[in-house]
Parts: C-alpha cells; structure tokens; sequence
C-alpha cells in the first residue's frame, strides 16, 4: 500500500454537519500537508503541519498529526457546499535522503456536502 | 505563497504527436515539480526540475518521453512526447516555498490532455 493512504475513500454529508477525514502514512516525514481539489482542477493549499506539531486550525479547518500513530485528521467543522471537492494529503520527507523536497500524495476523499 | 499560471489549461492532441506545458512562477523558487494525475487517481511525481541542473526523473519516467526545460528560476516546460491515449492526464506544476526548513508546496491550475 501507498504513503499517505486516506479513508474514507467518499464521505458525503449535509450542509452544517462537520466532515472528519483520515491520513495515514509509513515513513518518518519533515511535514505532512492538505490540499483540495476541485473538479479536476488545481490544487489548493488548505495547511502544512510539521512533524513536530500535533494541532493546527486555519478558519474551519482542523489538523491534527500523531507521529506515533504516523497518521493526521482534516476536520472541516460547519460545512458548506462550497466544500464539496476531492482532498489529499501529501507527505514530506526529512532531510539527507533522497525524497527531501518530494511530496508523496495520498488516494483522497472525495467530499460532497449536499445542501 | 506563490501564484502559478498553466499554459495551455487543456489540449486534445493526436496520438503521435508531442505537447510542451508551460509553468510560470511570480517569484524566483530553486524547485519546482512537475506531477501527472491520471482520471480518477491521485497524483504522481513525475520529475523535479531545479534551475541550472538536469531535471530529476522517479521510477517509470523517462526523459525521452517527458523531457523538461528550466532556463531560469520563474519557468518550467514539460514536454509529453509521442503521445499515447494513456497520457491522457491532467499535468500539474508545483513550487516549493520555503518557511524555515518545511517545503511548503504550491500547484498550478494544471493542465488537461486529452489525447485521441
């Protein structure tokens, strides 16, 4: 299995519930980073965590990361249907190796609010 | 952060034929990446593309078939060269900016080949 896998796989909700999705990941990482994607467009940078936080809140964002566990959470609290898109998260590796700089992404979630 | 732009934002193209993206930057990064998403998955890097050196290219990516320019420190081109239906992808440009010692990545709007 992949670095960054996601669960679930599709959550779908109403307007004004919150959405709780899922990160795990196998290797040590520098920082682990979310991002949307909608409709088959860009992505856009939602929050970076580093590895030595375990909290960040941007808005009505949420993230946490457990290093022990090698796994983060996204909370979207108050949602909308505007948040309805596809979200990864991506990991960083540390620094000396090889895969410094890289981002190794996840599967996503695809997310649908419904109004 | 940093502001990205794609050119072209889509192309349908021949098999055969090769496409050259485009990526531009609105201040000078030392790297900048280039990811493929295939329909229905996540993404995959396809090379990193640090001004003044030879792009570097993971597993399964050749620079035959994705060769890539970076002539200064604000642009980027990828090439997808002699194109097959299953190059059909969307190609995303990435920059790394960076706060402390944690590379914070930034995308472009991506591009969108189809090819027939």
């Amino acid at each position: 299995s992949q670095q960054g896998e996601e669960d679930p796989q599709a959550l779908s909700i109403q307007e004004g519930e919150n959405a709780t999705m899922n990160c795990s990941y196998k290797t040590s990482i520098n920082n682990l980073q979310w991002y949307r994607q909608n409709s088959g467009r860009g992505l856009v940078h939602l929050i970076l965590i580093r590895s030595n936080e375990r909290e960040k809140h941007s808005g009505r964002l949420r993230v946490t990361l457990d290093t022990s566990k090698k796994s983060s959470s996204l909370l979207i609290t108050a949602s909308r249907a505007a948040d309805t898109a596809s979200y990864f998260c991506a990991t960083g590796a540390n620094a000396g190796g090889t895969s410094y700089g890289k981002l190794t992404f996840g599967q996503g979630t695809i997310l649908t609010v419904h109004p | 952060s940093a502001v990205i732009s794609q050119k072209p934002s889509r192309d349908i193209c021949q098999r055969g034929t090769s496409l050259t993206i485009q990526c531009q930057v609105d201040s000078q990064v030392t790297m900048m990446f280039w990811y493929r998403q295939q329909p229905g998955q996540s993404l995959t890097l396809i090379a990193t593309a640090n001004q003044g050196s030879e792009a570097t290219y993971e597993s399964g990516f050749v620079i035959d078939k994705f060769p890539i320019s970076r002539p200064n420190l604000t642009f980027s081109t990828l090439t997808v060269s002699n194109m097959s239906p299953e190059d059909s992808s969307i190609y995303l440009c990435s920059v790394e900016v960076w706060d402390s010692r944690y590379n914070e990545q930034f995308f472009g709007p991506g591009t969108r080949l189809t090819v027939l």
